[in-house]
């Protein structure tokens, strides 16, 4: 079973507010990866790293931001949350070795009243 | 963009049967097509993966099968019980970059009825 967790799991706040959700992996994977997903929708990539202090904006445009100072670590931050931003974030990490597998958080669930 | 597309959107069978799950694609640069199960609240994991240069792959109860030419493949799952109740999503990579980014299906929900 994979070693990857996400805090919080279920997150309600107010428009405006800043906001930053949690990933962080035990494997020591390089690869991690942000993905928002809409409830019985696809999975869209809206950030990946590839290692420590890179950073790069994945195909679904987000007003978030992202930072990799450590290894284990893949926070997403939302400066202004707004009821659009309203969605499943799932966090994710692959190895070097095996790069096509990845393994995902359970998510953090996150309404934007 | 929609570059794999994945049909149908939900299934619903009996307990032993073998629900199919087919995706298509048209970018011919994908070389690795996964299958991910997620369960309510969960993550999705990865349940089975085949390269174009094989026609199926079985593992367990979960073969796929695929079809280079046609630019599809699909998910069979023998024998299904009502614990394979969850939404199945296909998802293909292009072997370019260093990240190596998955481009996901829709997801199909399925319901195994006891």
């Amino acid at each position: 079973e994979a070693d990857i967790y996400q805090t919080p799991r279920y997150l309600v706040i107010g428009t405006g507010k800043k906001i930053t959700l949690e990933c962080s992996q035990t494997m020591g994977h390089d690869k991690m990866y942000w993905y928002q997903q809409d409830p019985g929708m696809e999975l869209h990539l809206i950030h990946y790293s590839y290692g420590v202090n890179s950073t790069e904006k994945g195909d679904l445009s987000s007003e978030s931001t992202v930072s990799r100072i450590r290894t284990e670590h893949f926070p997403l931050t939302l400066e202004s949350a707004r009821p659009s931003h309203t969605s499943q974030y799932l966090c994710a990490s692959s190895d070097r070795a095996r790069q096509e597998t990845q393994y995902f958080g359970p998510g953090t669930r996150l309404l934007v009243l | 963009q929609q570059q794999v597309k994945q049909s149908p959107q939900s299934l619903i069978v009996q307990k032993g049967g073998i629900p199919i799950i087919n995706c298509a694609y048209e970018n011919t640069a994908f070389d690795y097509f996964p299958w991910y199960q997620q369960f309510p609240g969960k993550g999705p994991a990865l349940l089975i993966a085949i390269r174009p240069d094989v026609s199926e792959k079985k593992e367990g109860r979960f073969t796929i099968s695929f079809n280079k030419s046609a630019k599809q493949f699909s998910l069979h799952i023998m024998d299904s019980q009502p614990g394979d109740s969850a939404t199945y999503f296909c998802a293909a990579r292009v072997n370019s970059g260093s990240a190596r980014q998955l481009t996901f299906g829709s997801g199909t929900q399925l319901t195994v009825l006891p």
